[in-house]
């Protein structure tokens, strides 16, 4: 069936340093992925909405600055977090649309010390 | 590692029929949500349960939280055209916060 991963699955940096989150479809091609962010006990919040060969749509409140989404193949978006903070820390999951469903990447946990 | 798993995967039911779909997952889970995805959308926080065995009622949609914590399900009564869509079901493990997803369960209502 159809998979998404993610990379890396968790990653601890200093603050002001940037970090860049890949989610990759790896047996379909996905020309919408999104981008959600999940704090403790709380649930998704999209953050953005990637699209193959254009620009990222952002949610109200999210900084584009801040989170460089690129979607420059079919299988592949990243998620830049520039300039991280220890308020950035969270739970980071993409989602790629295969078909009429989506398929859901096993997130990344970011630490920022 | 943690699995959850969603049956049926689709369901095509006439509308006024009523609609269920099961989450299991392998490990006991802090709390389960359930989102809806409606067609070219994303996916949509609908509810989050916590205690066990515990019940929940939006209008036609009724939630439930097994007892042991490793089982859920979302009944709608009556499906409209309105609810079409894929339901999806997550739950963190025990200890952690980190979502696992189920892969969905994709309603169609004829009408």
């Amino acid at each position: 069936g159809a998979v998404v991963s993610q990379h890396p699955s968790w990653v601890i940096c200093k603050s002001g340093t940037s970090v860049k989150i890949e989610c990759r479809s790896l047996d379909f091609q996905a020309t919408t992925m999104f981008w959600y962010r999940q704090f403790p006990k709380q649930s998704l919040m999209l953050m953005a909405t990637s699209n193959e060969g254009s620009k990222a749509t952002y949610e109200q409140g999210v900084e584009k600055d801040k989170f460089l989404i690129n979607h420059a193949s079919l299988t592949l978006s990243t998620l830049t977090v520039t300039s991280a903070h220890p308020e950035d820390s969270s739970f980071y999951i993409c989602s790629a649309e295969g078909g009429e469903t989506q398929y859901f990447g096993p997130g990344t946990r970011l630490l920022v010390l | 590692g943690q699995q959850v798993m969603q049956i049926p995967q689709y369901q095509h039911v006439q509308e006024g029929e009523d609609f269920t779909t099961y989450c299991n997952s392998s490990t006991t889970l802090s709390n389960i949500q359930w989102y809806k995805q409606r067609p070219g959308g994303h996916p949509v926080f609908l509810i989050q349960l916590v205690k066990s065995g515990e019940v929940k009622k939006q209008k036609r949609l009724t939630f439930q939280f097994g007892e042991a914590k490793k089982n859920s399900s979302l009944h709608i009564t009556a499906t409209q055209t309105t609810d079409v869509g894929t339901y999806f079901c997550a739950g963190p493990g025990a200890g952690s916060y980190q979502l696992t997803f189920g892969k969905g369960t994709k309603l169609s209502v004829i009408p």
